[in-house]
């Protein structure tokens, strides 16, 4: 069965700092990759996608993301992260036979000032 | 364009009491989910419909009813509530096939079951 893991629950960055999220994915054929991000309190936005061609894809907000076959991963990374950051961010991967969605259990995200 | 709407923000009920939560939008989308999201859990799908009178059951359906009369409605009917399904519930659409394309996000109705 597919399934999307984010290893960290909880990432606390320094406002400029880099940052990388982490996202594996379990996935028999080419997956339909997504990220998404919940202010607090608010509804769930997209961030970016990854369906096919470049590996490297841009996002909203100064995201980007690279997927990698061969380590079955999609991380997001940001070169310097805003305090507006903060928030949980989500990764997950489409499935086709079904046609819904599979969500990471997310990994929540503070900054310090 | 408001979008996904969905009321209400906040609901507290008590263990039987049914309710429904209300989802709307106005993007004209054939595809609309909802979800529920639990701390540590992710969201995991509960319904979803692929267009008006079109509906399948997701990973967690049990306790849970939905229809589709319109395109711009969903509606969520919890049926006898149990603290079990004390979440938040989101209601997601897409114009194409979730797994493809872009979710648009209501704001979430926080429930709570005592």
């Amino acid at each position: 069965a597919q399934s999307v893991t984010q290893p960290d629950i909880h990432i606390t960055v320094s406002e400029g700092a880099s940052l990388e999220l982490r996202c594996n994915y379990s996935y028999g054929a080419t997956p339909y990759l997504f990220w998404y991000v919940q202010s607090p309190g608010q509804g769930l936005q997209l961030l970016l996608k990854y369906f096919s061609g470049d590996t490297l894809v841009q996002g909203i907000k100064g995201f980007e993301a690279e997927f990698k076959r061969s380590q079955s991963s999609f991380n997001l990374r940001k070169p310097s992260v805003h305090w507006s950051d903060a928030a949980e961010y989500f990764c997950a991967v489409g499935e086709r036979s079904q046609g819904n969605l599979i969500f990471g259990k997310g990994t929540k995200l503070s900054v310090k000032p | 364009n408001a979008g996904v709407t969905q009321t209400p923000k906040f609901q507290v009920l008590k263990t039987g009491q049914s309710m429904t939560l209300q989802c709307a939008q106005d993007m004209n989308h054939e595809y609309m989910s909802w979800y529920r999201q639990d701390p540590g859990m992710g969201l995991r799908l509960i319904h979803y419909s692929v267009g008006a009178g079109i509906t399948d059951q997701g990973e967690v359906p049990n306790g849970y009813n939905v229809s589709r009369s319109t395109t711009e409605d969903f509606p969520l009917r919890l049926l006898s509530a149990a603290p079990s399904q004390t979440s938040v519930y989101f209601c997601a659409s897409s114009f194409g096939r979730p797994y493809s394309s872009e979710q648009y996000f209501g704001p979430g109705t926080r429930l709570t079951v005592t």
